[in-house]
């Protein structure tokens, strides 16, 4: 089955430090992987993608994401948190259906950044 | 200029009832789609369809019944609401392909 998974629903840092937003996925073929992030009452905005090429993919925002193949995983980070980073942030893939494709995301994390 | 634009924003309405979300895009992209996102805020595919045919249908009830009239609308009409049927319904757009997708500003249905 295709699937994304995010195994944190909640994600707290203090400003400055570094973060991590977990995903893990499950696709047949080549995997296209995205982050997007929703501000409250808000649809949500694409930060960065993976296709093909370098495994660190920079997005908007100074947030960054790992791709790595073996433990099929597609980290988000960010070097320096900011409280203006706190939202909800989405990984998804794109997964085949039938002829077509379609983004999947996955259950999303809350990241708070606290001052 | 919104690059993907929903109305109405905001939907409260009674079980039983009929109701439509419209959806456009200015984008030029061929491929539009529609998305629940419920109280958990997990985001789930609807529908989809690529210049004006339906490609994607998930396990939806058939109350729900897409209409793209042209490749820059899509709208979404619901008969015969339910109380499960509140949530917030995501327009987006994006290539042919699934690629990167540009959301609308959502519209939360609450249904009494």
């Amino acid at each position: 089955a295709q699937s994304v998974a995010q195994p944190e629903d909640q994600v707290n840092v203090a400003e400055g430090n570094p973060l991590t937003v977990k995903c893990t996925y499950s696709v047949s073929g080549n995997p296209y992987l995205f982050w997007y992030v929703q501000y409250p009452n808000r649809g949500l905005q694409f930060l960065l993608k993976y296709i093909t090429g370098d495994n660190l993919v920079k997005g908007s925002y100074g947030f960054e994401a790992e791709f790595n193949k073996s433990q099929t995983s597609f980290h988000l980070k960010k070097p320096s948190a900011l409280v203006s980073d706190s939202a909800l942030y989405f990984c998804a893939v794109r997964a085949l259906y039938s002829s077509a494709s379609k983004i999947i995301f996955g259950s999303g994390t809350r990241l708070s950044i606290r001052p | 200029d919104t690059a993907v634009s929903q109305t109405p924003k905001y939907l409260v309405t009674q079980m039983g009832n009929d109701k439509s979300i419209k959806c456009e895009q200015n984008l030029g992209h061929d491929t539009m789609y529609w998305y629940k996102q419920d109280s958990k805020k997990f985001l789930k595919i609807m529908f989809s369809y690529n210049n004006k045919e339906l490609i994607i249908n998930e396990t939806v009830p058939n109350r729900f019944s897409p209409k793209s009239p042209d490749k820059a609308h899509l709208n979404l009409h619901i008969n015969s609401l339910e109380l499960g049927d509140s949530a917030v319904y995501f327009c987006a757009s994006g290539p042919t392909g699934a690629n990167v997708l540009t959301f609308g500003a959502g519209s939360r249905l609450t249904v009494l």
